[in-house]
């Protein structure tokens, strides 16, 4: 069976700091992992996707995500956060064969000025 | 590109009703997605369609259904509405069709917010 667990239900963080928001997967075939975003009343949208090559993938507004599959993990990263970054984030994975995608429980994050 | 566009933004219905809900997934997209959001339980997959087949379901009674059309537009039912089912109702949209996809991600409509009184 396949899972993704985000460990954080909320983050909340100061504005100019750094932030990580962890996500833990499992699976038995390989997959490939996507961390999308949801602000207020909005449906979720796709901020960063790993496929395969490089390990270390990136958005348009400075988030990173690391895929390492010795820890079956696929953290989230921004180096600098700002108020506008407050929304909730899910951790999701498909995997080759599949139709379906498997989300994460989701993390809260909150930037305070 | 046109996104995905759900129907009605905002429902309010009275537990034992019916209600049906509208997606029209993005052009070219042939799978289309339902989930169901609540602050209790997240984000909870409903079912997937794929050229008007169900491929996909989740864990829900009988009384959630859904359906899709020849142009990839779906519904989904929900009968004998209970006040559990208050939720925010999300559609999603990907291209689909043969593992060759199975890497694509979904699209997301901005929901149906529906209130059980």
């Amino acid at each position: 069976a396949q899972s993704v667990t985000q460990l954080d239900s909320q983050v909340p963080v100061f504005e100019e700091a750094p932030v990580e928001l962890r996500c833990n997967y499992s699976s038995s075939v390989s997959v490939y992992l996507f961390w999308y975003v949801q602000y207020p009343n909005q449906g979720l949208q796709l901020l960063l996707k790993y496929l395969s090559g490089s390990t270390l993938v990136e958005s348009i507004n400075g988030f990173e995500a690391e895929f390492n599959k010795s820890q079956t993990s696929f953290h989230l990263r921004k180096p600098s956060v700002h108020i506008s970054d407050t929304a909730e984030y899910f951790c999701a994975l498909s995997n080759t064969g599949g139709f379906k995608t498997i989300f994460g429980a989701g993390t809260r994050l909150f930037v305070k000025a | 590109k046109a996104g995905v566009t759900q129907t009605p933004r905002y429902l309010i219905k009275t537990r034992g009703q019916q209600v049906t809900l509208s997606c029209s997934p993005i052009s070219g997209h042939r799978s289309v997605s339902w989930y169901q959001q609540t602050p209790g339980q997240g984000l909870q997959f409903l079912f997937e369609y794929f050229s008007e087949t169900q491929r996909n379901k989740g864990n829900f009674p009988g009384r959630f259904s859904g359906r899709q059309f020849s142009n990839s537009r779906s519904e989904m039912n929900v009968s004998t509405l209970e006040l559990g089912d208050s939720a925010l109702y999300l559609c999603a949209s990907s291209l689909g069709g043969s593992q060759l996809y199975s890497n694509q991600p979904q699209h997301f409509g901005d929901g149906t917010r529906l209130s059980i009184l």
